[in-house]
């Protein structure tokens, strides 16, 4: 069936850190990809997504690229903030589908 | 603001005493999802519904039911809760199923002893 696999947690980075967290997924069909953001006592929000191949989502300083020959969505960003720790989960989501699939998520902490 | 709000955030009850989670928005939405979260496991889904009276099983709806009366709420009631559904509890909408993200509220940490 469908999944997505993240890499484990905890990440520890210092400040101005360059960040990757992996995420791969398993589809059978071309489901559009989402990275979504935990902060402490908080929901989920939306961090970027990206509907197809070779697509690139970003926002706030962070981004990942739709990667079908490597069934990666990977989440980047040059330099990490404090501000920045938090939960990340990466999803998965088919057009026809009534759920997004998640991944279990990669607990990021940032040391100033 | 555009939001989705659940009551309560925080519960502790005993096994056996139903009780309900409400979750409400205001944007309209037609997709409404439950999920909950449990350390290592990420977020699974309990139930959703397409729309006003349409509700169907995610992938753990033991234990749960949902009804979707009006269009902006989506209560899940545990009618008789037990010590494993202690867990964290999040809604959320979208503008339909598929395509559109999904808007997430809050969180309702549940503990059942």
């Amino acid at each position: 069936g469908d999944s997505v696999t993240q890499m484990e947690g905890p990440v520890t980075l210092s400040e101005e850190a360059f960040l990757t967290i992996n995420c791969t997924y398993t589809a059978t069909g071309y489901p559009s990809l989402f990275w979504y953001v935990q902060y402490p006592g908080e929901g989920l929000q939306l961090l970027l997504k990206a509907t197809k191949a070779d697509d690139k989502g970003s926002n706030k300083g962070f981004e990942a690229t739709y990667r079908k020959e490597t069934t990666s969505f990977h989440l980047e960003k040059g330099s990490v903030q404090v501000s920045d720790s938090a939960v990340y989960f990466c999803a998965l989501l088919y057009s026809s589908a009534s759920k997004i699939i998640f991944g279990s998520g990669t607990r990021l902490s940032i040391r100033p | 603001e555009a939001q989705v709000t659940q009551n309560p955030r925080y519960l502790i009850t005993v096994t056996g005493k139903k009780l309900t989670v409400t979750c409400s928005q205001n944007m309209n939405h037609e997709y409404m999802s439950w999920y909950r979260q449990d350390p290592g496991l990420g977020l699974r889904q309990i139930y959703y519904s397409m729309n006003v009276e349409v509700t169907d099983k995610g992938d753990v709806p033991e234990g749960y039911k949902v009804s979707r009366k009006e269009k902006r709420n989506f209560p899940l009631i545990l009618e008789s809760p037990s010590p494993n559904q202690t867990s964290l509890y999040f809604c959320a909408s979208s503008l339909s199923s598929g395509k559109y993200e999904q808007y997430f509220g809050p969180g309702t940490r549940l503990t059942v002893t």
